[in-house]
């Protein structure tokens, strides 16, 4: 019954190899967003889909790249990881914008080595 | 901007304690309140929400009221359980400013048996 799906689980790469994160959803839902959580913080919005309309947040490196091919698929894209990248990243959606329950995926572990 | 403040934790409460998180909010227009919950390595998930002044939201024996005169939306349950153990977030979204859901930054609650 999983509505927004997130994989892997947990993901290992090397400094400076290129990493892709993916996400997909059930639910139909016209927005689809990527956040990063580093340990005991608050989930940082890097960017968002607004169908096929992408937004990218003023602060979100040029390294974070994003996908999304059809309304059910999202990707992450992390062009040269740092160490600094290391963090937990969260795919949600929501039906549509502005004062919208948010659904979260189980989000991606990313350790960089 | 529009921000969310909540009290630090972590927050330690024996089995059966009462309990309240505060959270105060600043925003530009009306915003809904939300509180998520991420239980360990999960996602965030939906807990309870509030779109309008006054309103109460209620979901698993958690409430929170929203105090437009306060500018807050304190958590609150009568009766915590071990399975409650988890971090909290409060969030705020607002209809026309780009989508983006705020959230403060987490408090961790663990209650003992």
């Amino acid at each position: 019954d999983a509505m927004v799906i997130q994989n892997p689980r947990y993901q290992v790469t090397q400094f400076g190899k290129p990493v892709t994160l993916s996400c997909s959803q059930t639910l139909n839902h016209n927005v689809m967003y990527w956040y990063q959580q580093k340990s005991s913080q608050a989930p940082k919005l890097l960017f968002h889909y607004y169908d096929k309309d992408f937004n990218n947040e003023a602060d979100t490196p040029d390294n974070f790249q994003s996908r999304r091919p059809n309304t059910s698929f999202c990707f992450l894209d992390i062009r040269s990881p740092g160490l600094g990248d290391a963090a937990m990243y969260l795919c949600a959606t929501s039906r549509d914008k502005g004062r919208e329950k948010l659904f979260f995926g189980s989000g991606t572990q990313l350790s960089v080595l | 901007g529009n921000s969310v403040t909540q009290m630090e934790g972590p927050v330690t409460l024996s089995e059966e304690a009462f309990l309240t998180i505060n959270c105060t909010y600043t925003a530009t227009g009306y915003p809904s309140l939300f509180w998520y919950v991420q239980y360990p390595g999960e996602g965030l998930q939906l807990l309870l929400k509030a779109t309008k002044a006054d309103d109460k939201g209620s979901n698993k024996g958690f409430e929170a009221t929203y105090r437009k005169e306060t500018t807050s939306f304190h958590l609150e349950k009568g009766s915590v359980q071990v399975s409650d153990s988890a971090v909290y977030f409060c969030a705020l979204s607002e209809r026309g400013n780009n989508n983006d859901m705020r959230f403060g930054a987490g408090t961790r609650l663990t209650v003992k048996p």
